[in-house]
């Protein structure tokens, strides 16, 4: 059983459309992360949480948009993507942002295509 | 800046027997850790062993174990007794210390397919 939830498990969106991925976790993990990865290629950070504050933005477009209402949750709003947006985004949690013995919990990822 | 090196795209091994995935790294740190992550089509990543630096002693997780050289900056992954359910793409993943080590820094991946 996955310690971090992520829904939905995939998605078609359109360029106009506007959806919003979701993330949970109730580990007590106060750093959570949005990772973006394509086909056979290693995860590509885009954004970071800590204490439900934005510690990170990897220069993201603004057409990805994360908010943190929560120590538990983390949602990923999209809106006007592009076909190469298309790729499997991956939530984590760990313990502390900077506990680097701390390993990173991932959830099974939403795989999102752009049509 | 660090780097982890993955040289092997694919691997491939029969079940029951024994494969290692090398990772290489280039850091000019002292303090960080090592993690090797799976991911099954089933597309989660799951830890499969960590290694502190400092720490002598070679990791081991059941039939997962890691040779680490840290003078050599190398970090390879053995497993033993392979079984089917281990075919996975693996990661090798680095973390600093401090503020630096905010998030992994992932080797390009080795797709390792087993056969029975």
């Amino acid at each position: 059983d996955t310690e971090v939830t992520q829904t939905p498990k995939h998605l078609v969106m359109g360029m106009t459309n506007k959806k919003s991925l979701k993330c949970e976790q109730h580990m007590g993990h106060r750093a959570m992360y949005w990772y973006k990865q394509k086909a056979k290629k290693p995860p590509e950070l885009m954004f970071v949480y800590s204490y439900e504050k934005l510690s990170i933005n990897e220069s993201v477009p603004s057409r990805f948009s994360p908010e943190c209402p929560n120590s538990s949750l983390l949602n990923l709003h999209l809106h006007a993507l592009q076909p190469e947006d298309s790729a499997l985004y991956l939530c984590a949690s760990s313990q502390e942002i900077y506990s680097y013995n701390s390993p990173l919990h991932f959830g099974n990822g939403t795989r999102l295509t752009v049509t | 800046a660090q780097t982890v090196t993955q040289s092997q795209p694919e691997m491939s091994v029969q079940e029951a027997e024994t494969v290692t995935l090398s990772c290489t790294y280039d850091t000019s740190e002292s303090d960080y850790y090592l993690f090797w992550y799976k991911q099954p089509p089933s597309r989660q990543m799951i830890l499969v062993i960590r290694q502190e630096a400092y720490k002598q002693q070679n990791a081991t997780e059941n039939r997962f174990s890691v040779n680490f050289q840290k003078a050599a900056k190398s970090f390879s992954l053995k497993i033993s007794d392979s079984q089917l359910g281990d075919a996975a793409m693996y990661f090798c993943a680095y973390r600093s210390r401090g503020q630096a080590g905010t998030a992994l820094i992932f080797g390009k991946g080795t797709t390792l397919s087993v056969s029975s």
